[in-house]
């Protein structure tokens, strides 16, 4: 079956780095690929999101391009804030599947300390 | 405007006893999904609801079971808890369900009602 697998954490950063966090998935056909963000006690928010190959996302700062020659989807921002500080988790939406079915990876926590 | 709300944030439970959480969507939203979070996993699928019917459901055990009300609020009730049942549970909401062959797959979350089985 489909699956998303995500860079081992915890990443610890320093304030103005550069962040990448790893995510390449298994699927059939073209799913639509995302990046959810929990921050510190509140429910999981989209941060962005790409529905078809070459497509980049992009929100806050943050980017990911939907790679399908690579099957990735490598969450990127230029310069971590202490704010950026949450677990992130990469998601897929199989084609053709239930808009409320997500396949979630295990999530990376990042630390960015001032 | 309100988010996805939850009840209860938190509750204890132990072995062989039931549980019902409760979710009410975003206003307008009509798609309802539950989601089990295991400490340090992602969520994993359990189930959709849509105009009261069930349109998608995860490999979780009949143990668990779900229903969605004319106002689109649902529940999801897990019989015969086990320690492995403990876990964060997410409702999301959306404005409708797939499939699609575009599918934007946007879900809202809530914050998440912790279960903990002893």
């Amino acid at each position: 079956g489909d699956s998303v697998t995500q860079m081992e954490g915890p990443v610890t950063l320093s304030e103005e780095a550069f962040l990448t966090i790893n995510c390449t998935y298994t699927a059939t056909g073209y799913p639509s690929l995302f990046w959810y963000v929990q921050y510190p006690g509140e429910g999981l928010q989209l941060l962005l999101k790409a529905t078809k190959a070459d497509d980049k996302g992009s929100n806050k700062g943050f980017e990911a391009t939907y790679r399908k020659e690579t099957t990735s989807f490598h969450l990127e921002k230029g310069s971590v804030q202490v704010s950026d500080s949450a677990v992130y988790f990469c998601a897929l939406s199989e084609v053709g599947g239930s808009q409320g079915n997500l396949i979630f990876g295990k999530g990376t926590k990042l630390s960015v300390k001032p | 405007d309100a988010g996805v709300t939850q009840s209860p944030t938190h509750l204890i439970k132990t072995r062989g006893q039931h549980v019902t959480l409760r979710c009410s969507p975003i206003s307008g939203h009509k798609s309802v999904s539950w989601y089990q979070q295991v400490l340090g996993q992602g969520p994993q699928f359990i189930f959709q609801y849509y105009e009261k019917e069930e349109r998608g459901r995860g490999n979780f055990p009949d143990r668990f079971s779900a229903r969605q009300f004319p106002n689109y609020s649902s529940e999801l009730n897990v019989n015969a808890l086990l320690l492995g049942d403990s876990a964060l549970y997410l409702c999301a909401s959306s404005p409708r369900p797939g499939p699609s062959t575009s599918n934007t797959g946007e879900l809202f979350f809530g914050e998440g009602s912790r279960l903990t089985v002893l």
